[in-house]
């Protein structure tokens, strides 16, 4: 079992819709929790950034996280085609460098 | 403007050739890193460096080496001892971790290898 799972997608949405990206992990030591929005031929571009439980809002982006579950969710309000991009998540434990992404939801806002 | 640059933007690698990679960063961040990419693999941590003149394995170090002279610069050689090295690399930096929190991670725009 990978450390953190992601739904590859494709996901197609109209424009102005509401986006809920979502990511599980198994490790119940990650207490840092990000997300990644990555354009084509780029590399990633930091979105939220949040730790341990609860919400965060950032404009049009909520991330969410449920230590609990084990999940974490990322809600896009109001989609536009410029959202269009690979949105990975990404986690790490107090005191570590290092991070375990998911392998990235492709996100396609259409016109 | 800070940030984190990768050149080449595009290499090619012939048999037996080593290649050698560039991240260099004015972010004044003390610890680098260097990711492959696959579709449908997500990042691959490939080796990381938290200070100059030290340099950790990451999970696929195997084939690559890397080392860091430099606080801004962490180059990334790919040898011939890596059989599969087409791949999109990125590099990335962040602030030193202190104790109880952990540091989000800011990266560059990418080197796509392939082989010739």
């Amino acid at each position: 079992q990978k450390e953190v799972e992601q739904d590859p997608g494709p996901l197609s949405v109209p424009e102005g819709a509401i986006v809920s990206l979502n990511c599980t992990y198994s490790n119940s030591a990650f207490q840092y929790f990000m997300w990644y929005r990555q354009y084509s031929r780029k590399g990633p571009e930091l979105l939220m950034y949040t730790y341990s439980s609860g919400n965060k809002e950032d404009g049009r982006f909520t991330a969410q996280v449920d230590k609990s579950s084990k999940y974490i969710s990322l809600f896009i309000r109001d989609s536009q085609p410029s959202d269009s991009a690979t949105y990975l998540c990404a986690m790490s434990g107090i005191g570590a460098n290092n991070l375990f992404f998911g392998t990235g939801t492709r996100l396609t806002v259409i016109p | 403007d800070g940030g984190i640059t990768q050149s080449p933007k595009y290499l090619f690698r012939k048999e037996g050739q080593n290649v050698t990679l560039s991240c260099e960063q004015n972010l004044n961040h003390d610890a680098m890193y260097w990711y492959r990419q696959d579709p449908g693999q997500g990042l691959r941590l490939i080796y990381y460096s938290q200070i100059v003149n030290d340099f950790q394995k990451g999970d696929i170090a195997e084939g690559y080496s890397v080392s860091r002279e430099k606080k801004e610069s962490f180059p990334l050689t790919v040898t011939s001892a890596q059989k599969n090295p087409t791949a999109f690399y990125l590099c990335a930096s962040s602030m030193m971790t202190g104790s109880g929190n952990s540091q989000p991670q800011h990266f560059g725009d990418g080197t796509r290898l392939s082989i010739l």
